[in-house]
């Protein structure tokens, strides 16, 4: 079955240094999605990418697609103790309604 | 105000005892949906439902059953809870199944 796969599982980063976190899915996807969930609360949309290559910005954070669309990519630059949390990313397969959330990577905010 | 309100928010019981966890979204979205979180294995599928007595298998159903009887309400059954369902529950709900989704706020369950 589909496989969505997270790296770094766990990001530690200095307040003001930049990151990203990487997402990969065994199989080609029709969009995918990225999520945030704080310490103790839920996940809450961000973003949705759908073509091939597109890349989105949210202030500092930076979103995109692989030219495959098998793989996805968040980068947040000068880091803030409010960026702590979990991103989840979650890939949709090309065939069908399917959403599946890769492990997560969870970010700690040096200050 | 939209949002998706999950019911209770924690709950200790005991093997077999059946429990219901109740959700309900006013924003009148088609699709909704039941994961659980676990440590290390992010979010996981157990049921989805399209629209109103329109439900669907996820990654991980034994054990549960859901009913949408009513587009507002997808509540999520467990008929003989075991340790194994413990894990933290969240309810999402979506314009359809294509869009981003709203999350409930949760329900950690303990079974023992």
């Amino acid at each position: 079955g589909q496989q969505v796969m997270q790296i770094p599982q766990y990001q530690h980063v200095q307040e003001g240094e930049d990151f990203t976190t990487y997402c990969n899915s065994s199989t080609t996807l029709s969009n995918i999605q990225w999520y945030k969930q704080r310490p103790g609360g839920h996940p809450v949309f961000l973003i949705q990418l759908v073509k091939s290559g597109e890349v989105k910005k949210q202030k500092r954070l930076t979103f995109q697609f692989g030219e495959a669309k098998k793989n996805s990519s968040l980068h947040i630059t000068a880091t803030q103790t409010t960026d702590v949390g979990t991103y989840f990313c979650a890939g949709r397969a090309a065939a069908g309604n399917k959403l599946t959330f890769g492990g997560g990577t969870r970010v700690l905010v040096k200050p | 105000e939209a949002q998706v309100t999950q019911n209770p928010r924690y709950l200790i019981t005991v093997t077999g005892k059946k429990l219901t966890v109740t959700c309900s979204q006013n924003m009148n979205h088609e699709y909704m949906s039941w994961y659980r979180q676990d440590p290390g294995l992010g979010l996981r599928q157990i049921y989805y439902s399209m629209n109103v007595e329109v439900t669907d298998k996820g990654d991980v159903p034994e054990g549960y059953k859901v009913s949408r009887k009513e587009k507002r309400n997808f509540p999520l059954i467990l008929e003989s809870p075991s340790p194994n369902q413990t894990s933290l529950y969240f309810c999402a709900t979506g314009v359809s199944a294509n869009y981003g989704y709203t999350f409930g706020s949760g329900t950690r369950l303990t079974v023992v």
